[in-house]
């Protein structure tokens, strides 16, 4: 089967770091997407990782591990603008599909 | 254009009425999905186009849902006698060539609701 689990709510501090976890069990691996979706808005690309470790860009960053199935988006210096979902999303063996996750709803307090 | 185009942004309905939404991805771009999001849910496949060719259609929810594209441009998603069920943001995005390693762009989506 398909599927792709990651936290529905998560709640950090401005300024501080948050780790967002994904992991997924799908029928082949392609890539793997991280998404930004504020409320109202279309989803907004992130970042992809197709081989194993982490790949930074700016205050965001994210980690894979295909072995483990996992992911990880990772965010520092958190700042109110990032209170929003973050979908994770894979890319299976075939490029025409691709199952996204539920969303986590980030919430950053002040 | 510079991004997705999708219209309308909002359609009120009632049940039973068949509506049609429209894409218009961005110049260039091959490959063009559909996706339907439900009040607080992730985005759910509905399918995908590489030119005017949609090689799988399992996505789609019912055989009420019907999607076409002409000219490897315009797409657009059809819901015959439309049901309460069917309410969700409807969304487009497109890629430039629909391989893995593309990051899909996305239009703001039609706000369906059926009364």
């Amino acid at each position: 089967g398909q599927n792709i689990d990651q936290p529905t709510e998560m709640t950090a501090t401005e300024g501080a770091i948050v780790q967002i976890n994904c992991t997924y069990q799908t029928s082949g691996f392609n890539g793997l997407f991280w998404y930004q979706q504020h409320a109202g808005e279309a989803p907004t690309f992130l970042s992809y990782n197709v081989l194993d470790g982490l790949e930074e860009k700016g205050r965001f960053s994210s980690f894979l591990s295909r072995s483990k199935g996992y992911s990880y988006l990772l965010l520092k210096e958190l700042q109110m603008k990032d209170s929003a979902s973050y979908l994770c999303a894979v890319s299976g063996l075939r490029d025409d599909k691709i199952i996204f996750g539920k969303g986590t709803r980030l919430h950053i307090l002040p | 254009g510079a991004g997705v185009s999708q219209s309308p942004s909002n359609k009120v309905t009632e049940k039973g009425k068949d509506v049609e939404l429209r894409c218009d991805p961005i110049s260039g771009h091959t490959a063009l999905y559909w996706y339907r999001q439900s009040l607080g849910q992730g985005l759910e496949f509905l399918i995908y186009f590489q030119g005017n060719s949609a090689p799988d259609k399992s996505g789609l929810p019912s055989d009420r849902f019907s999607a076409e594209r002409t000219g490897g441009s315009v797409s657009t998603l059809t819901i015959q006698r439309t049901q309460q069920e069917d309410s969700a943001v409807y969304l487009c995005a497109s890629s430039l060539r629909g391989q893995g390693a593309e990051p899909q762009h996305f239009g703001d989506g039609t706000r369906l609701s059926i009364l």
